[in-house]
């Protein structure tokens, strides 16, 4: 099983709001990845987990937080966005994070932010 | 800064056709490349994986190339489908961290 799931599918939230994103894969990988997708853009890397240690994009905003309560399961927490936000938003996983790894994607959560 | 690109940006063909879809990278000092696809509004498919030290892979009518020392690869598909109809990404990851940084993509159009 190469799947990786990610929730909710959709999602629409106000500048106020805070709202979490939920990834999870059970193939035993142990590197997790959220990526940002602007329409017609390629995906852009904002943070890498690799056994629960977190390499970070810098040019991602504080209003994005991850989370990796375990090897299975990122998160992302999402405060006070703005409008420019509004994205595909994309989890990936590979095995043990090592170079030759395949990432398997997620379906993604489009978010959209008012 | 490595900088991927792929050219053409667009493409058009009649079912049955082979498609040729390049990817140039300005850093040599690569792990692995990927190509995916994707459909609209969906996340990525992996379709193939080419290590630093190899030449080709193929799976079924998919074949990839690497040319490291120029900075390029290209994707094949044999006999062109409707249903291959997508947007194709290539990706090179220069870090152990696995970090992937993706070209604009090509898309593709297979006409009946």
């Amino acid at each position: 099983d190469t799947e990786v799931t990610q929730t909710p599918k959709h999602l629409v939230m106000g500048m106020t709001n805070k709202k979490s994103l939920k990834c999870e894969q059970h193939m035993g990988h142990r590197a997790m990845y959220w990526y940002k997708q602007k329409a017609k853009k390629p995906p852009e890397l904002m943070f890498v987990y690799s056994y629960e240690k977190l390499s970070i994009n810098e040019s991602v905003p504080s209003r994005f937080s991850p989370e990796c309560p375990n090897s299975s399961l990122l998160n992302l927490h999402l405060h006070a966005l703005q409008p420019e936000d509004s994205a595909l938003y994309l989890c990936a996983s590979s095995q043990q994070g090592v170079r030759e790894e395949t990432q398997y994607f997620g379906p993604g959560t489009r978010l959209l932010v008012l | 800064k490595q900088e991927v690109t792929q050219i053409p940006a667009a493409l058009s063909v009649p079912e049955g056709e082979n498609l040729v879809l390049n990817c140039s990278f300005t850093d040599s000092a690569i792990y692995n490349l990927q190509w995916f696809r994707q459909d609209p509004g969906k996340g990525l498919t992996s379709l193939l994986l080419i290590q630093s030290s190899q030449r080709e892979q193929t799976s079924g009518r998919l074949n990839a190339s690497l040319d490291k020392s120029s900075g390029r690869s290209t994707l094949y598909i044999a006999a062109s489908q409707p249903g291959d109809s997508a947007t194709y990404l290539c990706a090179v990851s220069a870090d152990s961290w696995g970090k992937l940084q993706f070209g604009a993509g090509t898309q593709v159009v297979v006409t009946p």
